[in-house]
């Protein structure tokens, strides 16, 4: 069974770090290109960015409103994928979702809550 | 990277069948056939229901079904069921390895 389990979510201050992890299991991680997604309380959903494979260099793109704040990784040892969120903002507070886009964005984990107030 | 455009709303009543439409641009919706569309229920995580435009994941019903014209693309769901009344998302490749989003809408079966 494909599982993606997103954990190291929490309240954060402005301008504050945090890393999110993604673990895998139930398909090849190291082959599959991972998403990340957001959607604030009530909101839509919005695009991340995303990581590829190390056959393709571990390439990554953001979405330009996050593009040089937030850095995604991945550990293939450890079936763990990761968002790096620096200088975080009041409107960054959403739920944080890790995903893998075969065709599609087939399986998504259930979410981890970001929030970031003083 | 502007979200794509929804309706907000959408009602139908149980058996009838709705459209929801999902508009970008020629540099997204009308240059790639990379649209999927995504259901997600309050409190739950997006299902993914149609990809490539045209493509249903291995069970999820042949009532939901795909297609784009131009800048536009479509999901029809036929046959409304109760359990249809949820949020819809779409989502297009939009180049440079970046995508982008609908802004949603609500289905409401009535």
């Amino acid at each position: 069974e494909v599982q993606l389990v997103e954990s190291g979510g929490g309240l954060v201050q402005p301008g504050g770090s945090l890393k999110l992890s993604c673990a895998a299991s139930g398909f090849t991680f190291s082959d599959s290109v991972i998403h990340w997604v957001r959607q604030a309380s009530g909101k839509g959903l919005e695009w991340v960015g995303r990581i590829r494979t190390k056959a393709n260099n571990y390439a990554t793109t953001y979405a330009v409103s996050m593009k040089g704040r937030f850095t995604i990784s991945r550990d293939d040892s450890k079936n763990t994928a990761f968002l790096q969120m620096n200088g975080l903002k009041t409107e960054d507070t959403a739920l944080y979702y890790c995903t893998r886009h075969p065709a599609g964005f087939d399986y998504w984990g259930q979410g981890i809550l970001v929030t970031v107030a003083s | 990277q502007s979200a794509l455009t929804q309706p907000a709303s959408v009602s139908g009543s149980p058996g009838q069948s709705i459209t929801i439409s999902c508009t970008g641009t020629s540099s997204d919706v009308g240059n790639y056939n990379v649209v999927s569309w995504y259901q997600q229920h309050p409190g739950k995580a997006p299902k993914l229901m149609i990809y490539e435009v045209t493509r249903r994941p291995s069970g999820v019903s042949n009532r939901f079904s795909g297609s784009k014209s131009g800048n536009t693309a479509s999901l029809t769901i036929s046959g409304l069921q109760a359990e249809d009344e949820a949020d819809y998302y779409c989502c297009s490749y939009i180049g440079s390895s970046t995508w982008v989003f609908g802004g949603g809408t609500k289905l409401s079966v009535l």
